[in-house]
């Protein structure tokens, strides 16, 4: 099964900004397909967090915000808290074996 | 509001089966379809697969194919997932998730289920 590729950590002050970078191929990202994000809070399912590469689900602050360019796709999170320490999944779509979803190798979001 | 509440931890023998429900309120179920997702401990989300709720056509990820089936009971708004045969590499948490459609996101998550494999 083929993956995206992340960071496995990145870490920021509070207030700081961070970014996390997610790595594909021709078969997913570089064949525009969406990348979505999720965040997964410690001991709790993930949570859909940017949809469609830049869309923000209602409810989720603007500090967050999602980019693409050709292959990979770029997570952003500015003004750093304490309650974004989570791991962050990007996922997209495959186009290999008839079709399949793929996650990312996932980010751990460390605030210092 | 929607929500996907599934069974409890499960402990199996290896070489055994699992079966996993989750239940769907607040939407209409066989409007969206149904993906299963497992994150075995300290690992990455891996896709397992989806279910069209509405007429029970499944997909499986190739990692899972001849092991693992899909089911849903309309009335009852309820998905399932079978793995057969398991291992202790099939020890992890394993999460319902609901899609918006094909490439669409997975915009709302079951609590998960533990499901432990040990001899």
């Amino acid at each position: 099964q083929s993956v995206l590729t992340q960071p496995p950590s990145v870490s920021g002050a509070p207030g700081q900004r961070v970014t996390i970078s997610c790595t594909g191929s021709s078969s997913n990202i570089g064949a525009h397909f969406d990348v979505h994000w999720y965040r997964q809070l410690p001991g709790t399912a993930p949570k859909l967090l940017i949809y469609g590469n830049t869309n923000r689900p209602a409810g989720v602050p603007d500090r967050f915000s999602g980019s693409k360019s050709g292959t990979s796709a770029s997570l952003a999170i500015t003004g750093l808290q304490a309650e974004d320490e989570a791991d962050y999944y990007c996922q997209s779509y495959d186009s290999r074996l008839s079709g399949s979803y793929v996650f990312g190798t996932g980010t751990k979001v460390t605030v210092l | 509001q929607v929500q996907l509440v599934q069974s409890g931890a499960e402990v199996k023998k290896p070489g055994a089966s699992v079966k996993v429900s989750c239940k769907a309120s607040g939407y209409t179920f066989t409007r969206y379809p149904m993906h299963w997702v497992r994150q075995a401990p300290g690992q990455r989300l891996e896709w397992m697969g989806w279910i069209n709720t509405g007429n029970g056509i499944t997909k499986y990820s190739q990692t899972f194919q001849g092991r693992v089936t899909f089911t849903r009971d309309m009335p009852a708004s309820t998905a399932y997932m079978e793995l057969t045969n398991l291992t202790s590499e099939d020890t992890a948490v394993y999460y319902c998730a609901r899609g918006r459609g094909l490439e669409l996101p997975l915009d709302n998550w079951g609590q998960g289920t533990l499901v432990t494999v040990s001899s």
